[in-house]
């Protein structure tokens, strides 16, 4: 049974930095798991940001940004705003099959 | 405009059966690999199986595996999935998803119906 790690929770202020990752029960996480992010919102319906590592929808903001940072995936959000609060999904491909990690909440204060 | 309505939930008891349909509009369904995730109450997301966009490669979560089945008809722009043997444990929201590209998943989302599994 292949697990997905992420962080649950993490806190960023107005304007900050912060980086999510996501790791593979299996190893490394590479290019060839096709890396996702999706965020969520309180009763709303997941929204795609990021697919394969670190390319963007037409629709995600610049201060998104997608990358493999020590054998995992990184999602970072630069000049983070307040309607950043969500929570986040990384997704990956196990060949034919993906899986979800369990999320992260992401905080702004 | 691209649309994803999925219908046929409901109440089911433990050990019964349901077939969820996802209809498409605004878009060549044919060309697409399609999903199906579930969101169990307050939980987080699971995928649980693609078919890819002529049906001729299906892939499940071994969550699922030997008792769901998905199928899409592309005459009729709609993908489905076969609920078999359900437990309470698959009471969720279930999502149909549209593929961008190959191997770009995901990247359009039905608004969910829900299944609730309870006797």
């Amino acid at each position: 049974q292949t697990v997905v790690t992420q962080e649950p929770s993490l806190t960023v202020s107005p304007g900050g930095t912060v980086t999510l990752t996501c790791a593979s029960s299996t190893g490394a996480v590479t290019s060839g798991h096709y890396p996702n992010w999706f965020l969520q919102k309180p009763g709303q319906v997941p929204r795609a940001l990021i697919y394969s590592t670190s390319n963007k929808h037409s629709w995600t903001p610049a201060r998104f940004s997608g990358s493999l940072l020590g054998g995992k995936a990184a999602l970072t959000l630069s000049d983070v705003q307040p309607e950043d609060e969500a929570e986040y999904y990384c997704l990956l491909y196990y060949g034919g099959a993906w899986v979800f990690g369990g999320g992260t909440k992401l905080t702004v204060l | 405009q691209v649309q994803l309505v999925e219908s046929g939930g409901g109440v089911v008891q433990p050990g019964g059966s349901l077939r969820l349909s996802c209809a498409a509009s605004g878009v060549t369904f044919s060309g697409y690999g399609m999903h199906w995730v579930r969101q169990a109450p307050d939980k987080g997301l699971e995928w649980v199986a693609f078919i890819r966009y002529d049906g001729s490669n299906k892939y499940y979560a071994d969550s699922v595996k030997g008792r769901f089945t998905i199928s899409r008809d592309n005459s009729r722009n709609t993908l489905y999935l076969q609920m078999n043997s359900l437990r309470a444990e698959d009471t969720a929201v279930y999502y149909c998803a549209k593929d961008l590209l190959v191997l770009v998943p995901a990247a359009m989302w039905g608004q969910g119906t829900l299944v609730t599994v309870s006797s």
